[in-house]
């Protein structure tokens, strides 16, 4: 399988304090992409990162990629309750975006 | 932004008969689409590629009879789950590329799913 794998497949924390989540993939690829999923619902693309870059930032994300270890972080700072949902990472494969097993965070208020 | 419109959002039927899910991209040209399939709590696994006038591109061990493909036109693809049985019970997702999007896999924009229920 070409899938990628994700750790921690769950992660609980507090409002305030950041939360950071590990893609690690199997393939060359062009780029990887961050999605969230709300529970049983679609995708929300969040952010892309290109294979020649190493670090990116969006308000409260932050993803980095080390294509020597094929992997990629990334992290959520200050998070809210709102936060809470799934995130998966997805690797640019040929035409193909293959997803990651993905995580679940819950954030307490 | 570019918006999917997948329909329908839940959708209940007999063993033995067919469902067929729309998916359509409301203000964008789309001439790829994508199949996704989802357990509860599991990642999207692909299922198959629509390509807008051609046909479809299914992954190893997706059965093409099992599950028809069409994508007729730049904005539409549908895909049609054939004499469904209980095991195809699932949250199907389609997503669509913006056909102007600069690299061949650039971000997807996701239809809401269809959540298929087989009795």
């Amino acid at each position: 399988s070409q899938q990628g794998e994700e750790d921690p497949q769950a992660l609980s924390i507090q409002e305030g304090e950041n939360a950071t989540m590990n893609c690690s993939y199997k393939t060359s690829i062009n780029n990887l992409q961050w999605y969230r999923q709300n529970s049983g619902r679609g995708l929300v693309h969040l952010i892309l990162i290109r294979s020649n870059e190493r670090e990116k930032h969006s308000g409260r994300l932050r993803v980095t990629l080390d294509t020597s270890k094929k992997s990629s972080s990334l992290l959520i700072t200050a998070s809210r309750a709102a936060d809470t949902a799934s995130y998966f990472c997805a690797t640019g494969y040929t035409d193909k975006l293959i997803f990651g097993t993905g995580t679940r965070l819950q954030v307490f208020p | 932004g570019a918006v999917v419109s997948q329909h329908p959002s839940r959708v209940i039927c007999k063993s033995g008969t067919s469902v067929k899910i729309e998916c359509r991209s409301l203000d964008f040209q789309a001439t790829t689409m994508f199949w996704y399939r989802q357990f509860p709590k599991k990642s999207l696994m692909l299922m198959a590629t629509s390509n807008e006038g051609s046909k479809a591109t299914y992954e190893q061990g997706v059965e093409k009879d099992k599950f028809l493909i069409n994508h007729a036109s730049l904005t539409l693809s549908t895909l049609t789950v054939t004499s469904a049985h209980p095991e195809d019970s699932s949250f199907y997702i389609c997503s669509a590329r913006d056909s102007g999007a600069m690299s061949t896999n650039e971000k997807l924009f996701f239809g809401s799913g269809t959540q298929l229920s087989v009795l």
